[in-house]
């Protein structure tokens, strides 16, 4: 069972805009509305930005925003800000082999 | 508060076994998932599996089917993840993690434990 797919990195400007993807299959991404992402800074524990596709959990910023597409899901950053840089990882809810979750390999996020 | 407190770092030698735990509070335990998570130095996030400690029903990823084992004790608010017989291997940061709805797994964790950092050397 094959992890998401995601970009190894991605980077931008302050202030500018950037997409992540993540793509899976019919029987993850493109079967549920359940991918979520996360933003991990180096030891610190992972934290929730989006769940559901596009849902922010309370006091995350607005300027994070996710989005579906067939099989592929996509986190957008606008207004990126220097303390947006760390990794990020989508997953899934997926019923292949067990009903369980998939994540991605994840984004390093460079703020330029 | 909302949260999970893991047990804390170890360094075991390789074929030994071990078992590390992960507590809540602030919530209903018995009623949400607790997922286990491994990161590996320099990798990426891993699903190894989820327990629902209402009634122990456990979910494994099938990469870590056989490698460890998920169990909790709902009378005490504390999921644990064990091995019978380390391997160099299972050096990695494990982190147990709760999802945003009781009863359902939808990948979706929003409390997160501080990670156990198990390293196993031969």
């Amino acid at each position: 069972q094959s992890a998401l797919t995601q970009p190894a990195s991605v980077s931008g400007s302050p202030g500018q805009s950037i997409t992540i993807s993540c793509t899976g299959t019919i029987s993850d991404v493109g079967a549920y509305n359940f991918v979520s992402w996360y933003q991990h800074h180096p030891g610190k524990a992972p934290k929730l930005m989006i769940y559901d596709v596009n849902k922010r959990p309370s006091g995350v910023s607005n300027r994070f925003s996710g989005s579906k597409s067939g099989n592929t899901a996509s986190l957008t950053i606008s207004g990126l800000q220097a303390e947006d840089e760390a990794d990020y990882y989508c997953s899934s809810y997926t019923t292949f082999n067990t009903r369980g979750v998939l994540f991605g390999g994840g984004t390093r996020l460079t703020v330029l | 508060e909302v949260q999970l407190v893991q047990s804390g770092a170890e360094v075991k030698k390789s074929g030994e076994s071990l078992k590390i735990s992960c507590k809540g509070s602030g919530y209903t335990f018995s009623n949400y998932f607790i997922g286990w998570v491994r990161q590996k130095p320099g990798k990426g996030l891993e699903w190894m599996g989820v327990i629902y400690p209402g009634d122990s029903d456990t979910r494994y990823s099938p990469s870590f089917q056989g490698q460890a084992t998920i169990s909790a004790d709902k009378s005490i608010n504390t999921a644990y993840l064990q091995w019978s017989s380390l391997q160099i291997s299972d050096t990695a940061m494990y982190y147990c993690a709760r999802p945003v709805s009781p009863m359902a797994i939808r990948g979706a964790f929003d409390i997160w434990g501080q990670g156990t950092m198990v390293t196993v050397s031969s």
